[in-house]
């Protein structure tokens, strides 16, 4: 079974600049995360997805910050204009349900620099 | 507060030692709670769901208490293998999952 795919896996951008990150979680599954990891620290939230809906961005900054899941399935997150703060370790998350029981299987995330 | 806290280590420990780690939640009105491990430069992959009952997977041994919002993780006769980041995710009663900032362990031949 083919894992969550993300892309790309590194990304180089000067500040202002925009960006996007894809998503492609595994098959059949209904919530989709988007973390932001952060050197030394844990994953944090930004936002998640049962089907098409965010159903939690209560994290994101959306004044810089978007996504979107239109057919329920892969998913993007955008960032414009960067900011130097910006760079960190992008990952996304799928898991079989939003009853919270199940298990997160990560993609191998997406680094940015922002210079 | 954060919502978890954890020691960030490192817990540098010789083969075959038995190391244990916890790790605090806030909120007492916490679901679920799990130990996810990460490779350095890697995404995290779930270790062990932690159930109330306390649980174990071979060398792995999780217990929660619920009275003291504590989650703890031993590790027995460690191997090489597994230095890497522990991270402790607790699920609150939002469905919203909190990941601690992870306590790294270094196992030395």
């Amino acid at each position: 079974e083919a894992g969550v795919v993300q892309s790309p896996r590194y990304k180089i951008i000067e500040k202002k600049q925009p960006v996007a990150f894809w998503c492609n979680p595994i098959s059949g599954h209904n919530t989709l995360y988007w973390y932001l990891q952060n050197l030394g620290q844990g994953p944090e939230l930004l936002i998640r997805y049962e089907n098409e809906e965010a159903v939690d961005d209560s994290q994101l900054p959306k004044d810089r910050f978007s996504a979107e899941r239109l057919k329920g399935v892969d998913s993007t997150l955008k960032i414009q204009p960067a900011e130097l703060g910006d760079s960190a370790v992008y990952l996304c998350a799928s898991s079989p349900s939003d009853r919270g029981q199940e298990t997160q299987y990560f993609g191998p995330g997406t680094r940015l620099l922002v210079l | 507060r954060k919502e978890v806290e954890q020691d960030p280590g490192p817990f540098n420990v010789p083969e075959g030692a038995t190391v244990a780690f916890n790790c605090t939640y806030s909120n007492s009105a916490s679901q679920s709670f799990f130990w996810y491990r990460q490779d350095c430069r890697k995404e995290p992959k779930l270790l062990m769901s932690v159930y109330s009952s306390g649980n174990e997977d071979g060398r792995f041994t999780a217990q929660l208490n619920r009275a003291s919002q504590y989650i703890s993780l031993l590790i027995r006769d460690s191997k090489l293998s597994d230095s890497a980041t522990y991270l402790c995710v607790v699920r609150n009663n939002f469905n919203k999952f909190y990941f601690g900032s992870g306590t790294k362990l270094n196992v030395k031949p």
